[in-house]
């Protein structure tokens, strides 16, 4: 059973656009909340974390949104570059926990 | 670079065979984890190791086995290898099991015929 859902698949978008990428869980024991960045060849590397007490946290051009009574949360991309092109991981876990659970992952590309 | 290195890169085996899949953590990262990534798909946890000891482990069966070392250093072995196992495994280490940003390693692409 997938703990974590991750929607889209893959994402198209202009430079400059603002891709949205989707996640779901159901396990409310959860309570951190990373997204993750994986370039190929390359492990994926935290781009962004969120817990459920705020409902928006941005850094730089990237903001996570959360909605905890949907048990859902999103990742924004601002100003999208071509060099954000890469697949992107939503992932779940309890605090101080020692399992992530991931999404399936999405593969964004940004167009120049 | 996160100071997590895996080796070797690449591994060819055949089914049957058993394979140990090496990682180098961070000086202090009393904590490694170990991913199974299939393609197209996001890791999946295999087992947490904790100051040398197994702490935490996913849906996997015995044959996938681990040690860690007080160099933090680990392995990773899988025995009687199957089709499904072909897959970029990553490790992952982390100061203490009490904190959540881990740090991954480049990953050991096996792929088992």
């Amino acid at each position: 059973q997938q703990q974590v859902k991750q929607s889209p698949q893959s994402l198209i978008v202009q430079k400059g656009g603002i891709p949205i990428i989707n996640c779901a869980y159901e396990n409310t024991a959860f309570d951190y909340f990373p997204w993750y960045q994986q370039f190929p060849g390359k492990g994926p590397a935290l781009l962004i974390a969120i817990r459920p007490d705020v409902s928006e946290k941005k850094e730089g051009r990237f903001t996570i949104s959360f909605n905890k009574s949907a048990k859902q949360f999103s990742l924004h991309i601002m100003d999208s570059q071509p060099g954000d092109s890469a697949t992107y991981f939503c992932a779940a876990s309890r605090y101080a926990g020692n399992q992530f659970y991931f999404g399936t992952g999405t593969s964004l590309t940004v167009i120049p | 670079e996160t100071g997590v290195t895996q080796s070797p890169t690449h591994l060819i085996k055949t089914r049957g065979q058993q394979v140990t899949l090496r990682c180098s953590s961070q000086s202090g990262h009393n904590t490694v984890s170990w991913y199974q990534q299939a393609l197209g798909q996001g890791p999946q946890f295999i087992f947490q190791y904790y100051r040398e000891e197994e702490n935490g482990r996913g849906n996997f069966p015995p044959r996938f086995s681990g040690l860690q070392f007080p160099n933090y250093s680990s392995e990773l072995n899988v025995n009687a290898l199957e089709l499904d196992d072909s897959a970029l495994y990553l490790c992952a280490s982390r100061p203490d099991r009490g904190q959540e940003t881990q740090y991954f390693g480049p990953g050991t692409r096996l792929l088992v015929l």
